[in-house]
């Protein structure tokens, strides 16, 4: 009954791969999102989407792609992967338009090394 | 755009102390302030947020203030626990289709028994 899910936990890779992570919210929220959280702990955003339209991309490399296949779903594609990658990267979700709060409800993250 | 800071960076308290963690935002237009809570291993949960026409919230131990004319808003947490450690966000967001919320740099917080 999980609200978000990530998949995989820990993701261990090398450099110049190319990987996914998926995620999945059943909460019926509209927008989804990516955070990266570096080893400080810090929070950036860096792509939200909303019925399947971006709508906010962070100045990330374009090694790194979001794929909506549907409402409930926001994957994260990255290409030729740099050991900068390195990060735990976390899925969230939240309502729009319908609710009069826009909590954002966060994955357990994805724990990327790349070696 | 919108920057978050947040001190202290650490916050180490005894059991049964309280503890208060402060933000700072930079624009005005800034009316949704959230506070999340991450355990070691976890996503940040929420745990308590309020918006730009209140200016105190209270949610049993915790509360959050708010004030606008100095672009602040502070964490407050009574009567410490150990399963408080943990690190602390808070957040700024403008409530447009952007929802851009833009986090702190991160408080962590050690509940000594």
């Amino acid at each position: 009954d999980t609200a978000v899910s990530q998949t995989p936990k820990y993701l261990v890779t090398q450099m110049g791969n190319d990987k996914s992570i998926k995620c999945e919210q059943n909460l019926g929220h509209d927008t989804m999102y990516w955070y990266k959280q570096d080893s400080k702990k810090f929070l950036k955003i860096m792509f939200s989407y909303n019925n399947k339209e971006l709508i906010i991309n962070e100045t990330v490399p374009n090694r790194f792609s979001p794929k909506s296949p549907d409402k409930a779903h926001l994957n994260l594609h990255i290409n030729s992967l740099e050991l900068g990658d390195s990060a735990v990267y976390f899925c969230a979700s939240s309502l729009r338009g319908g609710g009069s709060t826009d909590t954002q409800y966060f994955g357990p993250g994805t724990r990327l090394t790349v070696l | 755009g919108e920057n978050v800071e947040q001190h202290p960076s650490t916050l180490s308290v005894q059991e049964g102390d309280s503890a208060v963690i402060k933000c700072t935002y930079s624009d005005s237009a800034s009316n949704y302030f959230p506070w999340y809570k991450q355990e070691l291993g976890k996503g940040p949960q929420l745990i308590i947020d309020i918006r730009s026409n209140v200016g105190e919230k209270k949610d049993q131990r915790i509360a959050v203030t708010l004030n606008k004319t100095a672009k602040h808003f502070s964490l407050h947490i009574t009567e410490t626990q150990p399963e408080d450690s943990a690190v602390y966000f808070c957040a700024a967001s403008i409530d447009n289709y952007g929802q851009n919320f833009v986090f702190g740099p991160g408080t962590r917080l050690s509940v000594l028994p």
